[in-house]
């Protein structure tokens, strides 16, 4: 059973700050990590997958990055808007199964 | 491109009954999976299918099963209802099983267990 952490669970910033958070999970048998971002009645979507040891996305102000050597990814969110507000999941992926964190959820204040 | 379709949108039954949750993947997309949303869980992964074969189980009561059809459609079935399935079950669909390749949801079956 893979063992997923997300930290922290909830986060509420102002308009405009920046943020951070971080995906924890078990190095071994990895194959890639998914991040995705679930907004209040939508359905979750997909952000970033990354493989690689090292790799960079950005999409936006959102970008991520991944440590696979030592099981750990962050998001950063870079001058955060109200409509940036969701819940924020990361999935990695072993023996072929997305299993999920429980997700930050993030409250931006205008 | 159509996105993935759940039908019913919403669903109450009592304990001990059956439900059948229907779900139809992006067109092209063959591979289809089922999560269960709880209050203050994660998405619990359930089972994923491809082309018509049960590639992964998560870990649920055989209570919980699945079929997948030529079309790519899915079912999830629940026999013997119990007030601790209330939740939100997702499907998503993508193309193939590839780790890389990203999930696309759909709107989720509401389920309530009296």
């Amino acid at each position: 059973i893979l063992n997923v952490e997300q930290s922290p669970q909830s986060l509420h910033v102002q308009e405009g700050d920046s943020t951070n958070f971080t995906c924890s999970f078990p190095s071994s048998n990895f194959y890639a990590l998914h991040w995705y971002r679930w907004e209040t009645a939508k359905s979750p979507e997909a952000l970033f997958v990354m493989t690689l040891n090292g790799d960079e996305k950005k999409k936006g102000r959102i970008s991520a990055t991944l440590n696979t050597k030592e099981g750990y990814s962050y998001l950063y969110i870079k001058g955060s808007q109200p409509e940036d507000s969701a819940t924020y999941l990361c999935a990695p992926c072993s023996s072929y199964k997305l299993i999920f964190g429980s997700g930050t959820r993030l409250l931006v204040r205008p | 491109k159509a996105g993935v379709t759940q039908t019913p949108r919403y669903l109450i039954k009592t304990r001990g009954q059956q439900v059948t949750l229907s779900c139809s993947p992006i067109s092209g997309h063959r591979s289809v999976s089922w999560y269960q949303q709880t209050p203050g869980q994660g998405l619990q992964f359930l089972f994923e299918y491809f082309s018509e074969t049960q590639r992964n189980k998560g870990n649920f009561p055989g209570r919980f099963s699945g079929r997948q059809f030529s079309n790519s459609r899915s079912e999830m079935n629940v026999s013997t209802l119990e007030l601790g399935d209330s939740a939100l079950y997702l499907c998503a669909s993508r193309e193939t099983v590839a780790t890389n390749e990203k999930l696309f949801f759909g709107s989720g079956t509401q389920l309530s267990v009296l």
